[in-house]
């Protein structure tokens, strides 16, 4: 199936600091990917959908000035979180929509804000 | 409003028996339906979908969900269970747009 590659794995940042998380889909191009919010024994909770070349959209209450997306070019799109709070803390996935418009998943970053 | 419901927290099942993990799902149109498995501290893992055809959809290592439209139910069931299947699952549903909403997940925890 096809591969979608997240990195990092896992971060620990300064609390005001901003995160980058990169998205790569390695052997497919993805018009639309999704970025999704895990909290430790919960569902993901879909936080925004990143189009390329265009604003993502993101979920009612998600902050887009704090989480900021961009999908520059078909195989990326990357999650900024920006002045990063211990509240912050999650594991953030995301998900590529393939061409039979199933979503590959990537393995995941653990934000670590101390 | 659309959503998809995993009954259950947790099942226990004891090795070399069946195992069922419930899902029921309420969405508008036909669905795309699926089923996940997360282990610690990983991304999620593909087990199978359901998107037209087939009622009973097969899936990787042995599991299998049955589509049932009048229920609203895509129950996941393997007929022996392994430790290994020892996970965190998820049913989850593609939407228009192709958003995937999740369930809130159920713990699996298969005993020797």
């Amino acid at each position: 199936g096809a591969v979608v590659s997240q990195h990092p794995s896992w971060v620990i940042c300064k609390s005001g600091t901003s995160v980058k998380i990169e998205c790569r889909s390695l052997d497919f191009q993805a018009t639309t990917m999704f970025w999704y919010r895990q909290f430790p024994k919960q569902s993901l909770m879909l936080m925004a959908t990143s189009n390329e070349g265009s604003k993502a959209t993101y979920e009612q209450g998600v902050e887009k000035d704090k989480f900021l997306i961009n999908h520059a070019s078909l195989t990326l799109s990357t999650l900024t979180v920006t002045s990063a709070h211990p509240e912050d803390s999650s594991f953030y996935i995301c998900s590529a929509l393939g061409v039979n418009t199933e979503a590959f998943f990537g393995q995941g970053t653990r934000l670590t804000v101390v | 409003a659309q959503s998809v419901a995993q009954p259950e927290d947790q099942v226990n099942v004891a090795e070399g028996n069946p195992l069922t993990v419930k899902c029921t799902y309420s969405v508008s149109g036909n669905p795309y339906l699926f089923w996940y498995v997360q282990y610690p501290n990983r991304g999620l893992q593909f087990l199978l979908k359901y998107i037209t055809g087939d009622n009973l959809v097969k899936g990787s290592y042995g599991f299998e969900a049955e589509f049932n439209k009048s229920q609203t139910s895509f129950h996941l069931k393997k007929p022996s269970a392994l430790v290994s299947d020892s996970a965190l699952y998820f049913c989850a549903v593609s939407l228009e747009g192709f958003k995937t909403i999740f369930g809130a997940g159920t713990r699996l925890f298969v005993k020797a």
